[in-house]
C-alpha cells in the first residue's frame, strides 16, 4: 500500500525567508514522488518530480525538493519565498512496484507568505 | 504547452438532474482522470482512463460514471445529483503507459453546486 502524508495543513512565512513544506510517504518498494501547487479557483500545475537519482530534485518557480530515503520524505523547499507563492500545495506518491499505477495525494498544504 | 480544458468553471444544478462534466486535452495523451477535491479530504480519483473506452474506477466511483469515446475527450457523468456532490471536480491527463509515472496536466477545475 502506498500513502502520504503532509503534516501541516498550513505554513506561514515571511516575505524573503526560507520555506519548507513537508510530506512524508509510505510504500512498499522504491517511491516516485511528486509536487503540484494550486492558486486559488485553479487546477493543479506540476511543481517536480522524483524518479532516481540525485536527491535534490530542482523545478518551476525557483522550488526544489529533497528526497530523503532514509526518513521516508520529500519536502518541497525554496531559499526565499515570494508573496506571490501563496498557494496550496499537495505532494503524491506512487509505488514503483506496487498493484496501483495511480499516485496517492496527500491533503494539502496551504503556504500564505506574509509580505 | 498542454492544455486540459474543462467545459464549465461553475455549475448549480438540481438534486436528481442528470449532470456533464466535460474535459479535454489537446496532446495526444492516453490517460485521463476525474477527481474530485474536498477541504481537508486532498483529492480522491473517481474514475480513470488508459485508453479509448476503457475505464477503471477509483477510489470513490459510486454515484458516477465516465465516458471516453474519443482519446481527446472524458466525460463525468452524474447519474442523479445530490448535495453531497457538491465538490471542485479536476480532470487531468498524463502521457503514456499509465505505469510509467509521468507528471499530470490539470484542468482548471469545475466547481459544482448541487442545490
Amino acid at each position: 500500500a502506498q500513502s502520504v502524508a503532509q503534516p501541516e495543513d498550513q505554513v506561514n512565512v515571511a516575505e524573503g525567508n526560507p520555506l519548507t513544506v513537508k510530506c512524508t510517504y509510505s510504500v512498499s518498494g522504491n517511491p516516485y514522488l511528486f509536487w503540484y501547487v494550486q492558486y486559488p479557483n485553479r487546477g493543479l500545475q506540476f511543481l517536480l518530480k522524483y524518479i532516481t537519482g540525485d536527491n535534490l530534485v530542482k523545478g518551476s518557480y525557483g522550488f526544489e525538493a529533497e528526497f530523503n530515503k532514509s526518513q521516508t520524505s520529500f519536502h518541497l523547499k525554496k531559499p526565499s519565498a515570494l508573496v506571490s507563492d501563496s498557494a496550496l500545495y499537495f505532494c503524491a506518491v506512487r509505488d514503483e512496484t506496487g498493484g496501483s499505477y495511480i499516485p496517492t495525494f496527500g491533503r494539502g498544504t496551504s503556504l500564505i507568505v506574509h509580505p | 504547452d498542454v492544455k486540459v480544458t474543462q467545459s464549465s468553471r461553475y455549475l448549480v444544478k438540481r438534486t436528481g438532474e442528470k449532470v456533464f462534466l466535460e474535459c479535454v486535452q489537446d496532446m495526444d495523451h492516453e490517460n485521463m482522470f476525474w477527481y474530485r477535491q474536498d477541504p481537508g479530504l486532498g483529492l480522491r480519483l473517481i474514475y480513470f482512463s488508459y485508453d479509448v473506452k476503457m475505464k477503471e474506477k477509483g477510489d470513490i466511483p459510486e454515484g458516477y460514471s465516465v465516458s471516453r469515446e474519443k482519446k481527446e475527450r472524458f466525460s463525468l457523468i452524474l447519474e442523479s445529483a445530490s448535495t453531497n456532490q457538491t465538490s471542485m471536480y479536476l480532470c487531468a491527463s498524463s502521457l503514456g503507459a499509465v505505469q510509467l509515472s509521468n507528471g499530470y496536466t490539470f484542468g482548471s477545475g469545475t466547481r459544482l453546486t448541487v442545490v
